[in-house]
């Protein structure tokens, strides 16, 4: 059964600064991995996805990295601003014989607090 | 472009009353459909999904049911709600567009049953 983890829980961190989110899975066989963002009382905005056969995807500010065979994926984002604070939920897609239903697993997210 | 629309917002319901929420998808066609629960201090779990009218597919034993009656049109239901069903609910589209496939998010339900 796919678990992913990511860390750290919450990261509270002064504007301006450049901060990377962690995201971790135990089972390497994906489709692809995607980033989300969630603002209080909200739903979820898609930030990037990357491939499986994809090393990273970039997005303004946003740079998100997988490295599939250690189970492990990175969102960095530069010179962080307070309108950057929400939740950041990593999800992965499983691998089932070239189709996908899109049964994503998330992890429990990370909360992030950029404070001027 | 494609959108997601779910209502309602915010729904307060006592213990025992039934529940309707809906989710429409406009500006695609044959997208496959899911509910998702977020509840407090949890992560999101998925409830049920459809890939397509009339297709249903339960990952979770529960009191909740879930049906599709038009290609872009996905209902919640329950008969007796419990106190346990409290939480956020959100409904998500896919396509599968060349060689990938995308999860978008409604803006979610926050359900409390009281």
């Amino acid at each position: 059964k796919q678990e992913v983890t990511q860390i750290p829980a919450a990261l509270s961190v002064p504007e301006g600064e450049n901060l990377v989110l962690n995201c971790s899975f135990t089972d390497s066989a994906i489709y692809n991995l995607q980033w989300f963002r969630q603002d209080p009382g909200k739903g979820l905005t898609s930030l990037l996805l990357i491939q499986s056969s994809q090393r990273e995807q970039t997005s303004g500010r946003l740079n998100a990295s997988l490295d599939k065979s250690s189970g492990r994926s990175t969102l960095y984002i530069a010179a962080s601003q307070p309108g950057d604070s929400a939740t950041y939920l990593c999800a992965v897609r499983p691998y089932a014989g070239g189709t996908s239903y899109g049964k994503l697993t998330f992890g429990q997210g990370t909360i992030l607090t950029v404070h001027p | 472009s494609q959108t997601i629309h779910q209502w309602p917002a915010t729904l307060v319901q006592p213990v025992g009353s039934p529940l309707s929420l809906e989710c429409t998808v406009e500006g695609t066609s044959n997208p496959n459909l899911y509910w998702y629960r977020q509840a407090a201090g949890r992560g999101l779990q998925l409830l049920f999904y459809s890939v397509g009218i009339g297709q249903i597919s339960s990952e979770v034993p529960q009191n909740l049911s879930a049906s599709r009656p038009q290609d872009r049109q996905f209902i919640l239901s329950s008969k007796k709600l419990l106190l346990s069903d409290s939480g956020f609910y959100l409904c998500a589209w896919s396509v599968v567009w060349g060689r990938t496939t995308e999860a978008f998010f409604g803006q979610g339900t926050r359900l409390t049953v009281v």
